[in-house]
């Protein structure tokens, strides 16, 4: 069963925009990660954020982490064409069982 | 750097035949899972291990899927027999640690049942 939900399903923007990714959950968590997967390949692990952590940046990744609205932001500064791909959050509940989100879908024009 | 291996890559069998999946995580790395992807969705864990032990295989279909890990290292998915639904992509996944470590996943195998 899927719980985190990404918003939008879609977006595209053009090269230089920055992109905002959102995800929901149902219940606590230990941990949040973000996912990158190119088109038919496997995932690519981003950022990881603990449940006690509200902010974290890597390069031009930005992630927040509201536990009181069970939500959680990806922000992607600048984006690149080879910024194309499927983005994934998943919450980790308990020992390392990670459950993935559905993911956006984020298409760059150059 | 490092990768977990999978093959084949790409995978085409008829249903009711039997078809297997093989993964090499990254050296060092005791856990290692197993994910279904169909098209459009996120992964779904079908089954995890701790070095040789079954951590977690609550989400895979028993009748038809087994997975074994002999000596801790590689990994083998088999199913037998395929259905239809059963085309997805498979993805294996490992991990230093257990408590909700980064994963590192390999490139996956593309299952199509005709």
């Amino acid at each position: 069963s899927q719980q985190g939900e990404e918003d939008p399903q879609a977006l595209s923007i053009q090269e230089g925009e920055n992109a905002t990714m959102n995800c929901s959950y149902k219940t606590s968590i230990n941990n949040l990660q973000w996912y990158r997967q190119n088109s038919g390949r496997g995932l690519v692990h981003l950022i990881l954020i603990r449940s006690n952590e509200r902010e974290k940046h890597s390069g031009r990744l930005r992630v927040t982490l509201d536990t009181s609205k069970k939500s959680s932001s990806l922000l992607i500064t600048a984006s690149r064409a080879a910024d194309t791909a499927s983005y994934f959050c998943a919450t980790s509940l308990s020992g390392s069982r990670l459950t993935f989100g559905e993911g956006t879908q984020l298409t760059v024009n150059p | 750097e490092a990768e977990v291996a999978q093959s084949p890559r790409y995978k085409i069998t008829e249903k009711s035949q039997a078809v297997a999946f093989w993964c090499d995580p990254i050296s060092g790395h005791a856990t290692l899972y197993w994910y279904r992807q169909i098209l459009g969705q996120g992964p779904e864990l079908l089954v995890q291990f701790q070095d040789e032990s079954v951590v977690d295989d609550s989400q895979l279909p028993k009748d038809r899927f087994s997975a074994e890990r002999l000596k801790g290292v590689d990994s083998t998915l088999k199913i037998q027999p395929a259905e239809l639904g059963d085309s997805a992509m498979y993805l294996c996944a490992s991990s230093y640690g257990l408590e909700g470590a980064e994963q590192y996943f390999g490139p996956g195998t593309r299952l199509t049942v005709t």
